[in-house]
């Protein structure tokens, strides 16, 4: 059974930049796997950060990038803020039309 | 403006069926290219992509869920529909649905406001 993986948690301080990863534990990732990057805070729906691996959605600040690094899907937060203290989701597209998303990534912003 | 509401049962006893509906408005759920999801989440716990219907009708699961799952969709409420089968205290979790538009894999949005499903006997 195919499992999308992302780090349990990541701390990072104000201004600083961390890195999240997304992978496939029967691969590599790919921008076949459109790769996307929601962000949640408790008590809310997520909210789109980047989707089909690159693409920001709309009102998302320019801090927040994406790539493929290796052979996994990135986000990038380049000078964290404290309202970047959330939840983290990757989800891939796995074909056949079936998406699977990761466990989430905490990040503290500390 | 295209919002989205699920509506349940709230409560529900194991070995029940779950139902749950997604009432649309602002968009067609017939229109478009566009999928018309279903997505849970347990409490404290991550997000499960559990399926989607499309504008033409084409249904995907997932595939762990597969066994116990239909979507199906009301063209004349606008609405679509989520049946679970058989539920456990594993299922409790809240119920969202979300809309993926098209050129944009993996987008989904907007989402409802989710709908909280407890199963307990």
């Amino acid at each position: 059974q195919t499992v999308v993986t992302q780090e349990p948690s990541f701390s990072v301080s104000p201004g600083g930049t961390v890195t999240l990863t997304c992978g496939l534990s029967s691969g590599s990732v790919s921008t076949k796997n459109y790769p996307s990057w929601y962000q949640q805070t408790p008590g809310q729906a997520p909210r789109t950060l980047i989707y089909n691996t690159y693409t920001r959605s709309s009102g998302v600040p320019d801090r927040f990038s994406a790539s493929i690094l290796g052979n996994k899907a990135a986000l990038t937060i380049t000078g964290a803020q404290a309202d970047d203290e959330s939840d983290y989701y990757c989800v891939l597209y796995l074909g056949r039309g079936i998406w699977l998303f990761g466990g989430g990534t905490k990040v503290a912003v500390l | 403006q295209v919002q989205l509401q699920e509506s349940g049962p709230g409560l529900m006893k194991p070995s029940q069926t779950l139902s749950l509906t997604c009432a649309v408005s602002g968009d067609s759920i017939t229109s478009g290219d566009y999928y018309w999801n279903w997505i849970r989440q347990p409490a404290g716990q991550g997000l499960e992509w559990i399926g989607r219907i499309h504008t033409s009708g084409g249904i995907n699961y997932s595939p762990s869920l597969k066994s116990r799952v239909t979507i199906s969709r009301d063209t004349s409420k606008n609405q679509f529909s989520l049946n679970l089968t058989s539920v456990t205290a594993a299922d409790t979790a809240v119920y969202y649905c979300a809309r993926e538009g098209p050129s944009h894999p993996g987008d989904y949005f907007p989402w409802g406001q989710g709908t909280l499903v407890t199963v307990s006997s």
